[in-house]
C-alpha cells in the first residue's frame, strides 16, 4: 500500500545549489503531477505528464525541470535553488481525470 | 479560465457543531469537483467527489452536493470531531482536456473539545 512516496521529506539548500526530488508510484497510474504549497495560496502545478514520454509546464514552471524516468517515476529538478522557491513540493498520480493520490510531501528550505 | 474560490478561514468549531466550508466555481464547460482533506504534516487525500450537476458526494460524514445553478460545492458535516481538524481544499477538474486541477486556496478547521 506505498501509494506515491516521495523522498526527501525535507531538504535545507544554499542560493545556488541544486537538487533533485524523486517520486514514485505503484499504481500503475498514466499521469503524474509536481505541485507546490505555499501559504495562502494554495496548490499550484509545476509540471506534468500526461503519460510516460511526455512532459508539459504547468503554471509555475521556471527555475525547475523534470524527467518522467518511466512509467513510475517522475523527478523534479531544481538547477540553481532560489529562496522564492522555499516551500512544501508534492508529487500525486492519476488516471486522467481522475482523482489525484498524492505524496507526503518534501519541505524545502532556501537559505 | 476556470477557477475556484473558496471561503477564508480559519474556521473555528466546537465539537459536534454544524459545519459549512463554502466553495464555489467558474468553468466554461462541465468539471468534476472534488473536495480534498490534508492532516498536519501530510499530502492531501480525497474526501468526496461529484462528476455532474445535482451529484452528492459524500464520506465519513461529510456532504457536497453539485450545484450547477449556483456554481457551487459547499462542504457539509452534521456534527464535527476534534479529529476532523485539518486544511480542505475545493478542487475542480480542468475543462480544456489537460486533466489539470484547479485547487481552491484551503480552509483550515479547528475543531475544540
Amino acid at each position: 500500500n506505498a501509494g506515491v512516496t516521495q523522498t526527501p521529506k525535507f531538504q535545507v539548500l544554499k542560493t545556488g545549489q541544486s537538487m533533485t526530488l524523486q517520486c514514485a508510484q505503484d499504481m500503475n497510474h498514466n499521469s503524474m503531477y509536481w505541485y507546490r504549497q505555499d501559504p495562502g495560496m494554495g496548490l499550484r502545478l509545476i509540471y506534468y505528464s500526461a503519460s510516460e514520454g511526455t512532459t508539459d509546464k504547468g503554471e509555475v514552471p521556471n527555475g525547475y525541470n523534470v524527467s518522467r524516468l518511466n512509467k513510475r517515476e517522475f523527478s523534479l529538478r531544481l538547477e540553481s535553488a532560489a529562496p522564492s522557491q522555499t516551500s512544501v513540493y508534492f508529487c500525486a498520480s492519476s488516471e486522467q481525470d481522475r482523482a489525484r493520490a498524492f505524496g507526503s510531501g518534501t519541505r524545502l528550505t532556501v537559505v | 479560465g476556470d477557477s475556484v474560490t473558496q471561503m477564508e478561514g480559519p474556521v473555528t468549531l466546537s465539537e459536534e457543531a454544524f459545519l459549512t466550508i463554502n466553495c464555489t466555481y467558474t468553468a466554461t464547460g462541465y468539471p468534476s469537483l472534488f473536495w480534498y482533506v490534508q492532516y498536519p504534516g501530510e499530502g492531501l487525500q480525497l474526501l468526496l467527489k461529484a462528476t455532474k450537476a445535482d451529484d452528492k458526494g459524500s464520506n465519513k460524514g461529510f456532504e457536497a452536493t453539485y450545484r450547477k445553478e449556483t456554481t457551487s460545492f459547499h462542504l457539509e458535516k452534521g456534527s464535527v470531531q476534534v479529529s476532523d481538524s485539518a486544511v480542505y481544499f475545493c478542487a475542480l477538474s480542468d475543462t480544456s482536456g489537460t486533466y489539470k486541477y484547479i485547487f481552491g486556496t484551503g480552509t483550515r478547521l479547528k475543531v475544540l473539545a
